[in-house]
């Protein structure tokens, strides 16, 4: 099967830093590529589908690239609601791998 | 707008077998676009796809679970369901039931189901 690595596995940054996640496939995924997040206690919520395009309602400080085996989820200006981890997932073909998640926090 | 909500009992005993139901309101379960899945989460952990079920009856299950699990869907009552057999202390955790589709990924979540195996 197809791995998903994310890193870092947390990070802490300011209020209106640039914050960057990686996210790599184990073999290329073409663009089948997805972010979500979840707030403490809360239920996941998709983000970013097909590596770059922004779910409907997700504010566009959220972003997304990459293509084959490297993708990256970008938050340009990190706000205090944007706590919450981060998860990639490929969906090119079953089982549709989760990576480990990454956590954000405010410093 | 479509919304998911997951139902089951929150307590099973070891080597049982956990059953829990989706139930899909404001949009129809038949859609030949989009699969119905399953997806768990053990307490303090990361996400585990676990499978789906689409076209009324094709199955795609998380190989590491495969000779546990059943999905199925009744469209007549617009549910779809999850049973896990011979269950196990690691399996307790928040269970999330799913829409997706092969584009947009999955976009659309019930609301969670905890289950304690104990």
């Amino acid at each position: 099967d197809i791995q998903m690595t994310q890193s870092p596995s947390s990070l802490s940054a300011s209020v209106g830093d640039r914050v960057t996640i990686t996210c790599r496939a184990s073999q290329g995924i073409s663009n089948y590529l997805a972010w979500y997040q979840q707030k403490p206690g809360k239920v996941p919520k998709l983000l970013i589908y097909a590596a770059s395009t922004l779910q409907s309602g997700v504010p566009s400080r959220f972003s997304g690239s990459g293509s084959g085996t490297d993708f990256t989820l970008t938050i340009s200006s990190l706000q205090p609601e944007d706590v919450a981890t981060y998860y990639c997932q490929r969906y090119n073909s079953a089982p549709w791998t989760f990576g480990q998640g990454t956590k954000v926090e405010i410093k | 707008q479509l919304q998911l909500q997951e139902s089951g009992p929150g307590l099973e005993k070891p080597s049982e077998t956990l059953s829990l139901t989706c139930s899909v309101s404001g949009g129809s379960i038949s859609s030949s676009s989009y699969y119905w899945g399953w997806i768990r989460q053990p307490p303090g952990k990361g996400l585990e796809w676990i499978g789906f079920i689409y076209n009324s009856g094709t199955t795609y299950y998380n190989p590491s679970l495969r000779s546990r699990v059943t999905i199925s869907v009744d469209m007549s009552k617009s549910q779809f369901s999850l049973k896990l057999s011979s269950v196990t202390a690691a399996d307790t955790a928040e269970y999330y039931c799913a829409r997706a589709h092969r584009y947009y990924a999955m976009d659309v979540w019930g609301q969670g189901t905890t289950v304690i195996v104990s």
